[in-house]
C-alpha cells in the first residue's frame, strides 16, 4: 500500500507480558517516529529514527520500552513487562527528510494496546 | 526541552461560525509549526503549516497566524462545516531537528 502500515491494529495482553508493535513506513521515507496517544490525550513523542543516525530516544518513558529499525525500513516497538498504564494507541509516522521540505509526517492508523 | 500548550481542550461552534485554537511554545529556536487533524479511528493528517519567517498563511477556509515574539500560534477555521468536527493538534519543531512536539489537542464539534 501507499501509506504507513501498522500491526496489529488491536492487541489485548495481560499485565507482565511483552508486546511487539510493528510499523511499515512509506517506501523511501528516511525518518520514522513513534508516538503514544492515551485515551483522550495528546500525542506523546517516544522515539525518532533518521537514516543511519543514532535514534532520538528521549521520549521513551522507561527502560521497558525499546524500538529498533532494521535496514532503514520496518520498525518494531517493544514493551516488556507491560503495565496497565501502557494501555494506549501507539502511532507510527514516517517522513521524507530531504533538502528544504517541511518533513510532513504521515501517520498510520495506530495499534491500540490494552493491558488487562 | 520543547513544550507546547494548546487551548481550548474542547470547542463547540454552530455551523457557519468561526473556530480559533491557540498554542504556545517554549523554545524560541523552534522554526516550524504544523497543524494536524485527527478523525475518529484515524491517524492525524497535516492540514496547514507555517514557518517562522512568515506571520500568516491561508488555505481556503483555514489560516494560521504566528507571533514569534509572544511564542504563540493559532489556527482559524471560518465558515465551519460538520465535517470539520475532529481533534486538532498543533505542533512545534526545534531548529536543527525533525522531531515534532505536539500539543494536547482540541476536540472541535460543529453543530449543524
Amino acid at each position: 500500500g501507499a501509506g504507513v502500515s501498522q500491526s496489529p491494529s488491536n492487541k489485548v495482553t495481560e499485565k507482565g507480558k511483552d508486546v511487539e508493535l510493528r510499523c511499515d513506513p512509506i517506501s523511501g521515507h528516511t525518518a520514522l517516529y513513534w508516538y503514544r496517544q492515551s485515551l483522550g490525550q495528546g500525542l506523546e513523542f517516544l522515539i525518532y529514527f533518521q537514516g543511519n543516525s543514532a535514534p532520538d530516544k528521549s521520549g521513551l518513558p522507561s527502560d521497558r520500552f525499546s524500538a529498533e529499525r532494521t535496514g532503514g525500513s520496518v520498525s518494531t516497538l517493544t514493551i516488556q513487562r507491560t503495565q496497565q498504564e501502557d494501555s494506549a494507541v501507539y502511532l507510527c509516522a514516517s517522513s521524507l527528510i530531504a533538502g528544504q521540505n517541511t518533513g510532513e509526517l504521515f501517520f498510520g492508523e495506530g495499534s491500540r494496546l490494552t493491558v488487562l | 526541552g520543547e513544550n507546547v500548550e494548546q487551548h481550548p481542550s474542547t470547542l463547540s461552534v454552530q455551523e457557519g461560525d468561526s473556530a480559533v485554537i491557540k498554542c504556545t511554545y517554549s523554545d524560541s529556536a523552534s522554526n516550524y509549526f504544523p497543524w494536524y487533524k485527527q478523525e475518529l479511528g484515524k491517524g492525524p493528517q497535516l492540514i496547514i503549516d507555517i514557518r517562522s519567517n512568515v506571520g500568516e498563511k491561508k488555505d481556503q477556509r483555514i489560516a494560521v497566524t504566528l507571533n514569534k515574539t509572544a511564542k504563540h500560534f493559532s489556527l482559524h477555521i471560518t465558515e465551519t462545516q460538520p465535517e470539520d468536527s475532529a481533534v486538532y493538534f498543533c505542533a512545534a519543531r526545534y531548529q536543527g531537528s525533525y522531531k515534532l512536539i505536539f500539543g494536547s489537542g482540541t476536540r472541535l464539534l460543529v453543530r449543524p
